[in-house]
């Protein structure tokens, strides 16, 4: 059974700072990894998606790895805005497109 | 395009009492999926749809719990009897494949059971 962490739970910054969260999950037969936000009281939006043949994506300042081997994925921040507060999830992608969670890391970026 | 939608926004309801969720997926969307989201937890996949037929459900309580798509398009979500435990937000979620391309949620209906 597939069991997806998020470390830290919770992380405060000063703005400007780049920040890496880390994600590693216990069955390397995954299909995709995804990296969401979600702000409070809101759904989930998708940041990056990760084919399991990819090592990395990039969008803007995101910038997310994924290693099966080793079952880790991060998701790196650079110069970090008050705007990027928010929880950030870490979804492990099955053949069936079920998506498999931790409980997130909750980011505040301080100005 | 217009996004996933989803109702009520919220509902108060006591134990024991039924309640039903509805929602809306992506036009074109052929995947359909029911998560709970309880609080300082992940979403955990209740069901899932592929046009109307199910893929999954194998974490849906099926004591009280049912789901159903009616002609592959919109769905809703039915707990009979809520329990305390039930207190979560309920996120529909729908992609356009099986392989998690394009998922989009919904902002959610947030249960409260008193």
């Amino acid at each position: 059974k597939q069991e997806v962490t998020q470390i830290p739970a919770a992380l405060s910054v000063p703005e400007g700072e780049n920040l890496v969260l880390n994600c590693s999950f216990t069955d390397s037969a995954i299909y995709n990894l995804q990296w969401f936000r979600q702000d409070p009281g809101k759904g989930l939006t998708s940041l990056l998606l990760i084919q399991s043949s990819q090592r990395e994506q990039t969008s803007g300042r995101l910038n997310a790895s994924l290693d099966k081997s080793s079952g880790r994925s991060t998701l790196y921040i650079a110069a970090s805005q008050p705007g990027d507060s928010a929880t950030y999830l870490c979804a492990c992608v099955g053949s069936q497109g079920n998506l498999i969670f931790g409980k997130g890391t909750k980011l505040s970026v301080k100005p | 395009e217009a996004g996933v939608a989803q109702s009520p926004r919220y509902k108060i309801i006591e134990k024991r009492q039924s309640v039903a969720f509805w929602c809306n997926p992506i036009s074109g969307h052929a995947t359909l999926y029911w998560y709970q989201q309880i609080l300082g937890q992940g979403p955990k996949l209740l069901i899932q749809f592929q046009n109307n037929g199910v893929v999954d459900d194998s974490q849906l309580p099926k004591d009280r719990f049912s789901a159903e798509r009616l002609k592959g398009v919109d769905s809703t979500l039915k707990i009979q009897p809520a329990k305390l435990e039930d207190s979560a937000v309920y996120l529909c979620a729908s992609s356009f494949g099986r392989a998690g391309y394009g998922y989009t949620f919904g902002s959610g209906t947030r249960l409260t059971v008193v």
